[in-house]
């Protein structure tokens, strides 16, 4: 059974960081890309980043690059996402999501329950 | 970016009867070199992450019940829920694979 389970979410400040983690067992972590995805509250779904399977590509939406890296490390099955400089508006749920080879890696098949993170003073 | 636009923004379906969600993108996600669109939707329910409905605009994800259909090419899209189940209610999101970065619809409320 896939699993995907995120934590490092949490209270932090405006300027502050955070590093987001995803564990993920039940498939060959190493064969897959991966993927952010946030949900501010009450809000709909906006694509954070993603990383090919090897780890070499990665990229990010407009308003995080500079700020955020994602990163995984295959031999721990864990993806990563270091958050720098955060602001209110990064306030969201964090999922992390499988993106299967039948779609290229890019529709998202398994979501982990996700980690709210709020930047707040 | 890619725009994707949906609607409505919600509506109310009668139990068995058919619910139609649009979902509109500012540019082709037709990939001609191999004629499929990248288009997918998702199902979210209150407190969970979104579960994949259909890829490839048409293509329904291993598990979702045949009543949930996708349609559509080049920039117009359709999700069709041929007889609503309670269990459907639910909010719908279209995403395009297309282009970096992947953009959603801004998401339809389906009530019954």
């Amino acid at each position: 059974e896939v699993q995907l389970l995120e934590s490092g979410g949490g209270l932090v400040q405006p300027g502050g960081s955070l590093r987001l983690s995803c564990a993920a067992s039940g498939f060959t972590f190493s064969g897959y890309a991966m993927t952010w995805v946030r949900q501010a509250p009450g809000k709909g779904l906006e694509w954070v980043s993603t990383i090919n399977s090897g780890g070499g590509n990665t990229y990010y939406t407009d308003s995080v690059k500079g700020r955020f890296t994602i990163s995984r490390d295959n031999s721990r099955n864990t993806l990563h996402l270091q958050m720098n400089s955060l602001r209110a508006e990064d306030t969201a749920v964090y999922y992390c999501a499988q993106g299967p080879a039948y779609c290229g890696g890019d529709c998202y098949s398994y979501w982990g329950q996700g980690t709210l993170v709020t930047v707040s003073s | 970016d890619i725009v994707m636009t949906q609607s409505p923004d919600s509506l109310a379906v009668s139990l068995g009867e058919r619910a139609t969600i649009n979902c509109r993108s500012n540019q082709s996600v037709l990939y001609s070199s191999n004629n499929k669109n990248y288009l997918a939707w998702y199902q979210q329910k209150p407190g969970q992450p979104p579960k994949l409905l259909i890829y490839w605009a048409s293509t329904r994800e291993s598990g979702v019940p045949d009543r949930f259909s996708g349609s559509g090419s080049g920039t117009d899209f359709t999700l069709t829920i041929s007889s609503l189940q309670a269990e459907d209610v639910a909010v719908y999101y279209c995403q395009q694979y297309y282009t970096t970065p992947r953009t959603f619809g801004q998401g339809t409320k389906v009530e019954i």
